[in-house]
């Protein structure tokens, strides 16, 4: 199956810092989801991104899928303590004549006050 | 709308004892799949179904069986519980295939084998 790195596994950040997490594949993509996890909680859909090149704004969020597809990132802006979570990107893969969404293992980011 | 959702929240078994974890959705979705999420693990697909009365097997399959006689319903069963199978479970839910649809999450199930 497809495989994607997710980079960093941690990061800590004062609160009003950047963050960025980036998600990494040795094969092009066709498509990249990103999904939030709160502490205790269940994986939120936050975005989905399919074209070369595209980039989408949530607020402060900042997604982006690169141009060779196969890379993508998620940055924050001045974080604040509601970003406290884990961040997970996705995506399809084929095998054996169905579609699978498989998710990297994640970036925890945890919000210093 | 309730979204989806999953029972029992909290779950301790013994070695070889078996069980049965339930998945609803209210939704109307056609699709929906089984997880399992362990610490720095990510999400890793256990079983999944494209429709009433389908079933197919995700990444790791072994020790669990699932069916979907209705389609707002997934059940997920293990007939003989091991500790590796100590995990917290999420049935998931989308309107359409794999990732062209986002896929909506129900609150996990948590559950421990000792």
């Amino acid at each position: 199956g497809q495989q994607v790195m997710q980079i960093p596994q941690y990061q800590h950040v004062q609160e009003g810092e950047d963050f960025t997490t980036y998600c990494n594949s040795s094969t092009t993509l066709s498509n990249i989801q990103w999904y939030k996890q709160r502490p205790g909680g269940h994986p939120v859909f936050l975005i989905q991104l399919v074209k070369s090149g595209e980039v989408k704004k949530q607020k402060r969020l900042t997604f982006q899928f690169g141009e060779a597809k196969k890379n993508s990132s998620l940055h924050i802006t001045a974080t604040q303590t509601t970003d406290v979570g884990t961040y997970f990107c996705a995506t399809t893969y084929s095998g054996a004549g169905s579609y699978q969404l498989t998710f990297g293992k994640g970036t925890k980011l945890s919000v210093i006050p | 709308n309730a979204g989806v959702t999953q029972t029992p929240k909290f779950r301790v078994l013994k070695t070889g004892q078996s069980m049965t974890l339930l998945c609803a959705q209210d939704m109307n979705h056609e699709y929906m799949y089984w997880y399992r999420q362990d610490p720095g693990m990510g999400l890793r697909l256990i079983h999944y179904s494209v429709g009433e009365g389908t079933t197919a097997k995700g990444e790791v399959p072994d020790g669990y069986n699932v069916s979907r006689l209705k389609k707002q319903n997934f059940l997920l069963g293990l007939e003989s519980a091991a500790p590796s199978q100590t995990s917290v479970y999420f049935c998931a839910s989308s309107a359409s295939w794999g990732a062209m649809g986002e896929q909506y999450f129900g609150p996990g199930t948590r559950l421990t084998v000792t």
